[in-house]
């Protein structure tokens, strides 16, 4: 499975914009770019997800690199709420079962 | 119901009992999953069930017994556990499909096991 590497830990101050890296040098052609968080106490929840095209949703934005290494998730206005761990994972589309590998991941706090 | 229900919350047992963790999902999902996660590790996939069989074992000691016993319910049986087992268990479902389309996985909260 190609493998992903994060930033251990990030801080960011309350209302501002974040951005939490990801690079996947290793990225295959059919891996799809998933973003995951969890909150503390809570199992993990699924954030945005995307192939080539930068992505938007309602709970973030993801950036991609035009050669697909590099990835970058970004909120827009960091609240107390999204202190969390965000995982950033690689999920290949030929697989006939959707396994899920979490790396280290990253840890962002937020300062009010 | 976007729902992933687990129970227990919370178990603990010495290294000869025997017991289970239940997790249900009424999403029509026909993917399951069980994930351990040590303190400040991510969570580790142990098994994966698609329509009901198992498709994945990620090498987990026979102490830990995965059952299906319909699409709605995914059950953990320990038996002879050891203290480093001690861990969060999480169950997670989802659509079967295309692997990397958005086959978000929903996970439950998670059941807190500590061995003696």
């Amino acid at each position: 499975d190609a493998k992903t590497t994060q930033p251990n830990s990030m801080e960011s101050n309350e209302e501002e914009p974040v951005h939490l890296p990801c690079n996947h040098s290793t990225i295959s052609g059919t891996d799809y770019i998933h973003w995951y968080r969890q909150l503390p106490s809570q199992g993990p929840e699924y954030v945005i997800h995307g192939l080539t095209s930068n992505v938007n949703n309602r709970m973030a934005s993801l950036a991609i690199a035009e050669d697909r290494k590099s990835s970058t998730l970004i909120l827009h206005r960091a609240t107390l709420r999204d202190a969390a761990v965000y995982y950033c994972i690689l999920r290949d589309l030929q697989t006939s079962y959707d396994k899920v590998i979490f790396g280290p991941g990253t840890s962002l706090s937020v300062i009010p | 119901d976007t729902e992933v229900t687990q129970t227990p919350k919370h178990l603990v047992m010495g290294m000869t009992n025997k017991k289970s963790l239940k997790c249900e999902q009424h999403m029509g999902h026909r993917a399951m999953y069980w994930y351990k996660q040590k303190a400040k590790k991510p969570p580790e996939l142990m098994f994966v069930y698609s329509y009901e069989k198992l498709s994945i074992n990620e090498s987990v000691p026979s102490r830990f017994s995965p059952e299906c016993p319909n699409s709605s319910l995914l059950n953990l049986h320990l038996h002879a556990l050891q203290p480093e087992d001690s861990a969060l268990y999480l169950c997670a479902s989802s659509h079967l499909g295309l692997a990397g389309a958005k086959n978000e996985q929903f996970f439950g909260p998670g059941t807190r096991l500590t061995v003696l």
